[in-house]
């Protein structure tokens, strides 16, 4: 069954901290992965995706990174800033017809001063 | 550009009642999405339109739920009759690519409401 699961639930950092957010998988045939970040009221935009041969992509502070293997990636910010504070999903694409997407239920990220 | 734009942001309405949502796409995009999201469930995609025919409704929960698109920049999701467990975020996104598994640029949302 093709599944995305978050860890952790939720976090809470001290602004300037670093944090890394996990994602593991197990949807097959595997076509990419992306993070999204989702403010509060807001709809998610896209931070980072990641085919098969890809194994990190940066967006200003923000890293990812995938091991196709383990099929587990991971979401790194650095030097946090209290706008970093929202939810990141995590979305796996399977490599078929139809819509073959499938989401995580996030990490919601607190970021306090 | 003004972006994916959704109506209303909030919409409370008594059990039973019908419920529209209207979603307009960014121009030129030639895919639609909408996705519904709870806490239980998180984001799950509904349905997806390619040049305004839909392609995959299989995320739709029950007949109670259609959504047409009748030109290039106009959607509407349906609900009728509506439940409390219809209660949720609804979003419409939008893409120039014509699967879901590209890039899609989300509206606000609207956040509905069955009392």
């Amino acid at each position: 069954k093709n599944q995305v699961e978050q860890s952790p639930q939720s976090l809470i950092i001290l602004e300037g901290k670093n944090c890394t957010l996990q994602c593991n998988y197990t949807v097959s045939p595997f076509s990419n992965l992306r993070w999204y970040k989702q403010d509060t009221g807001r709809g998610p935009v896209s931070l980072t995706i990641m085919t098969f041969s890809e194994n990190t992509k940066s967006n200003g502070r923000y890293t990812a990174t995938l091991d196709a293997d383990t099929k587990q990636s991971s979401l790194h910010i650095t030097a946090s800033q209290l706008s970093d504070s929202a939810s990141y999903i995590c979305v796996v694409s399977a490599q078929q017809a139809g819509t073959a997407l499938i989401f995580g239920k996030g990490t919601t990220l607190s970021v306090s001063s | 550009d003004a972006g994916v734009i959704q109506s209303p942001r909030h919409e409370v309405t008594e059990m039973g009642q019908e419920v529209t949502l209207r979603c307009k796409p960014i121009s030129g995009h030639n895919s639609l999405f909408w996705y519904r999201q709870t806490m239980m469930r998180g984001l799950e995609l509904l349905i997806y339109f390619n040049n305004n025919v839909p392609i995959d409704d299989s995320g739709m929960p029950e007949d109670r739920f259609s959504a047409k698109m009748p030109n290039a920049s106009f959607s509407t999701l349906k609900i009728q009759p509506s439940e409390p467990r219809d209660s949720a975020v609804y979003f419409c996104a939008s893409s120039s690519g014509g699967l879901p598994r590209e890039e899609a640029f989300f509206g606000q949302g609207t956040r509905l409401t069955v009392v």
